[in-house]
């Protein structure tokens, strides 16, 4: 079965730093995948998803980014965080023939200070 | 834009008793509705889910109906238990796919 591997569990980070969080799969091969971020009284909100290697699409525009350099590796980072940024980042995955998320990490805390 | 609503925050369930969690929907080219159960500091995990041809899917203690007409869906839990105590996601997928923005179910012993 599928696992996502997401760190860190929380981060602190102060406004203008930058970002980088990093999420690997396990127990599939050509996943789609995506970065959900859920911000307070929101719901969860697609930032970037991807059908292979190099291949991103973003749904929103921000000052995030994301980056697949390998087949089952997924980065989403920022050169300077803004206090918007604050939330709860999450990595999830489908098999190719989805656009359902499945899967998902157990996500990333970021408070920007 | 929130294409899927889920205008209840919050709700709170005796123990034994039975849970409805609501969730509606903008957009009628939806063909295919989720919903996810999410806990503190964890990702959501799939719970149910059910396809625009159907009206009713259930799954043990889980039953989610919908209602086209009405663009609503829901989930009913029963017999409510302490350990459904999580965060309720709605989700629905057409060319895209969109989450609700979530119940915080608390279900009390």
């Amino acid at each position: 079965s599928q696992t996502i591997h997401q760190w860190p569990a929380t981060l602190v980070q102060p406004v203008g730093s930058p970002l980088s969080l990093e999420c690997t799969v396990e127990g599939t091969s050509n996943p789609n995948l995506y970065w959900y971020r859920q911000a307070a009284g929101r719901g969860l909100q697609l930032l970037f998803y991807s059908v292979g290697i190099g291949q991103i699409s973003s749904e929103v525009p921000q000052n995030l980014s994301a980056s697949r350099p390998q087949d089952r590796q997924f980065i989403l980072s920022s050169k300077k965080l803004l206090l918007s940024d604050s939330g709860f980042y999450l990595c999830a995955c489908s098999d190719g023939y989805s656009n359902q998320p499945q899967h998902f990490g157990d996500g990333t805390r970021l408070s920007i200070l | 834009d929130q294409q899927v609503k889920q205008n209840s925050p919050s709700l709170s369930v005796q123990e034994g008793r039975i849970s409805i969690l609501n969730c509606d929907y903008t957009n009628s080219m939806f063909d295919y509705f989720l919903w996810y159960k999410k806990y503190p500091a964890e990702g959501p995990t799939f719970l149910i889910s059910i396809s625009s041809i159907k009206d009713k899917n259930e799954d043990g203690r889980f039953t989610v109906f919908l209602n086209k007409s009405a663009k609503h869906l829901s989930l009913h839990i029963v017999p409510s238990q302490p350990g459904d105590s999580a965060v309720y996601f709605c989700a629905a997928s057409g060319n895209q796919f969109y989450f609700g923005t979530g119940t915080s179910l608390t279900v009390i012993p």
